[in-house]
Order: structure tokens, then C-alpha cells, then sequence
């Protein structure tokens, strides 16, 4: 299947800092990024969705200034959290989508575990 | 709106015998249905998935599931669990506007 890299896959920062998160598609182009959040323990919480070239759409309920998401590119989306604190601490996973027709299959980069401190 | 329920949150299974776990799904249209499994600390890996045709789908790492829309269920299966299969199993349903939708997820123990 195709490959979806994801870096870093930890990263530990001070509170107030900001953490870009990377989210590649290796093999493929990827018109369409999704971005979800795990709690420990928890299913996968969608955050959003990002079209290359086009402003990320976000689920209720999340902050659009604090998680920016870029999709400069077919293989490249970023998610920047921004003033992160301790309670954005968790695991942030990606997927990317080819949008090639109905039978679309999203793939999963490995995941970055977000620690705040 | 669209939703899953795994109603067993964790299963613990002898290795050697089978496994099934449990999927119920909401969703006014034709769902697609996926299982995924997660090892600690990592991604998720699709297993098997089902769009369309034929309701029994067959994966990889000898799992199957069975699509029946009667009961809008979709139960993963396998016959003869390993060691290895010890991970976070998620099923979602996807829309189509490919957003997916996970279920609370079921972990499953291995013992010797």
C-alpha cells in the first residue's frame, strides 16, 4: 500500500512554544489530509480536513488558531500547534486520500506523540 | 450523522483460538467499513475494508469480516489468533466525503 511518513514521532516542548508536525505522502498524491487526535486509551477524534490549496475545514470544537494546518503541496501537509500547553499533550495522527473515486482508501502515517511540559 | 460502537472494550483470547470482535455502525447510506489495527505507540494498519459486492471481505494477517446490514454490524474474525495479534483493534465507517469515523476501539490480550 502506499506510505505515509509522519515526523517527528516525538517531540517534547516547553509550554507557550509552538510544534509543527509533518505529514508526507511518500508514493503518491494526496489531494486531501486529515488530521485526528488520541487521547491515551481513546478512538481517534477527527480534528480536520485539508484540501491542497485550500483552507483546512475543522470539526466542531476544535480551535482553528491554535491547530494550524497547511496543505502547500500534494504530499505535504503540516499541523502546527501553536502556545501549546499541557493539555495538548497527546498522540496526533494523519492520514492522506487520493480522492481517486469512491473505493478512496485513506493512509496512515505512524503518528507523533506530543508532549508538553 | 455517522457512529460506531464496539461494545467489547477488551478482549483477552488464548492463543490458538479464534477471535471475533464486535462492530455496530450508524449511517443512513451505504457505509464503507474498515477495521484497523494498532500497535502501542504506532499508526493504524487498514485489515480489511468493504465498499461494496461481497458481504464476507478477507484481509491480511488471516482476518475476515462479514458485513450483514440487517444488524449493521460488521465483526471482525479470525480462526486462529498468534501472539502477535495483541494490539488495538478500531473499526470506522467512512462517508462520502471520506471522513471516517472510529469506534472506541477494543484491545485484545494474548495469553500463552
Amino acid at each position: 500500500g502506499a506510505v505515509v511518513s509522519q515526523h517527528p514521532s516525538r517531540v517534547i516542548c516547553k509550554s507557550g512554544t509552538s510544534v509543527k508536525i509533518e505529514c508526507r505522502s511518500l508514493d503518491f498524491q494526496a489531494t486531501t489530509m486529515f488530521w485526528y487526535r488520541q487521547f491515551p486509551k481513546q478512538s481517534l477524534m477527527l480534528m480536520a480536513t485539508s484540501n491542497e490549496g485550500s483552507k483546512a475545514t475543522y470539526e466542531q470544537g476544535v480551535e482553528k488558531d491554535k491547530f494550524l494546518i497547511n496543505h502547500a503541496s500534494l504530499t505535504l501537509s503540516t499541523l502546527t500547534v501553536t502556545s501549546a500547553h499541557p493539555e495538548d499533550s497527546s498522540f496526533y495522527i494523519c492520514s492522506a486520500s487520493q480522492l481517486a473515486g469512491v473505493n478512496t482508501e485513506a493512509f496512515f502515517g505512524q503518528g507523533t506523540r506530543l508532549t508538553v511540559v | 450523522a455517522q457512529s460506531v460502537t464496539q461494545p467489547d472494550i477488551h478482549i483477552t483470547v488464548s492463543e490458538g483460538a479464534s477471535l471475533e470482535l464486535r462492530c455496530n455502525y450508524s449511517y443512513g447510506a451505504t457505509p464503507y467499513l474498515f477495521w484497523y489495527v494498532q500497535s502501542p505507540g504506532q499508526g493504524l494498519q487498514l485489515l480489511l475494508k468493504y465498499f461494496s459486492g461481497d458481504t464476507l471481505v478477507q484481509g491480511i494477517k488471516g482476518f475476515e469480516a462479514e458485513f450483514k446490514r440487517s444488524q449493521s454490524s460488521f465483526n471482525l474474525r479470525k480462526p486462529s489468533v498468534h501472539w502477535s495479534d495483541a494490539a488495538e483493534y478500531f473499526c470506522a465507517v467512512g462517508s462520502n466525503d471520506y471522513k471516517l469515523s472510529f469506534g472506541a476501539g477494543t484491545t485484545v490480550t494474548v495469553r500463552a
